[in-house]
């Protein structure tokens, strides 16, 4: 059961290139959205939160299509210490349950 | 200092062994979680509390147990660890926001062969 799929990568960018990554979910009563970032054999770390009305942090753009149970991250002017994985993450919580579920993540590198 | 942390941070065991992996938390967060990681299937929730007296299994709790000892500290047990369980474990906690806002903080990960 695939609840969230994130694009497979990995995606090999030039530094100061913009690259964007997508994101959809199964359970359309998902509540909250979170893109994280992992770097390699270290834990996950949060990016950034997604709003239903997008929001950026620097470089970074997040989308949030509840209509089509789709999520984006922009990147903007990548950097060389961009390259990492990146999770896409889906909140569930109600009475008696509570589902945060992670997509398989997107590597990124960043290329010289 | 780390906010939380794990031990060990690598385990070599042998099938059949019952081992117990530890998590320690100082950001006095009232929840906390234990997930695998596999490559290839991402991120899987085991067990999580969202108190001391409250213990929930997750997507893939099977084969393993959980003790939340005090607000802080938060233990996963293999009772008799299997091949299939050699994984990567992370320990997480997670503060509640408003408007379903939560970030996970997750511990340094503990790398566990079962041979």
């Amino acid at each position: 059961r695939k609840e969230v799929e994130q694009d497979p990568g990995p995606f090999n960018v030039p530094e100061g290139a913009t690259v964007a990554f997508n994101c959809t979910y199964s359970n359309s009563a998902s509540q909250s959205f979170f893109w994280y970032r992992q770097d390699c054999r270290k834990e996950p770390k949060l990016l950034m939160s997604v709003y239903s009305s997008g929001n950026e942090d620097g470089r970074f753009t997040a989308q949030l299509n509840r209509a089509s149970q789709y999520i984006s991250l922009l990147i903007r002017d990548s950097k060389l210490s961009d390259s990492a994985t990146y999770l896409c993450v889906v909140k569930y919580s109600g009475a008696g349950s509570y589902q945060l579920t992670f997509g398989k993540g997107t590597k990124l590198s960043v290329i010289p | 200092d780390a906010d939380v942390t794990q031990t060990p941070r690598n385990r070599i065991t042998k099938t059949g062994k019952r081992i117990m992996l530890e998590c320690s938390q100082t950001k006095g967060h009232d929840r906390m979680y234990w997930y695998r990681q596999d490559p290839g299937l991402g991120l899987r929730l085991i067990y999580y509390s969202f108190d001391v007296k409250d213990i929930n299994k997750g997507e893939i709790s099977d084969g393993y147990s959980v003790s939340r000892q005090a607000q802080a500290k938060f233990s996963l047990s293999l009772e008799s660890a299997i091949p299939n369980q050699t994984a990567l474990y992370f320990c997480a906690t997670s503060d509640l926001l408003g408007g379903g806002k939560e970030t996970q903080y997750f511990g340094p990960g503990t790398r566990l062969l079962v041979l």
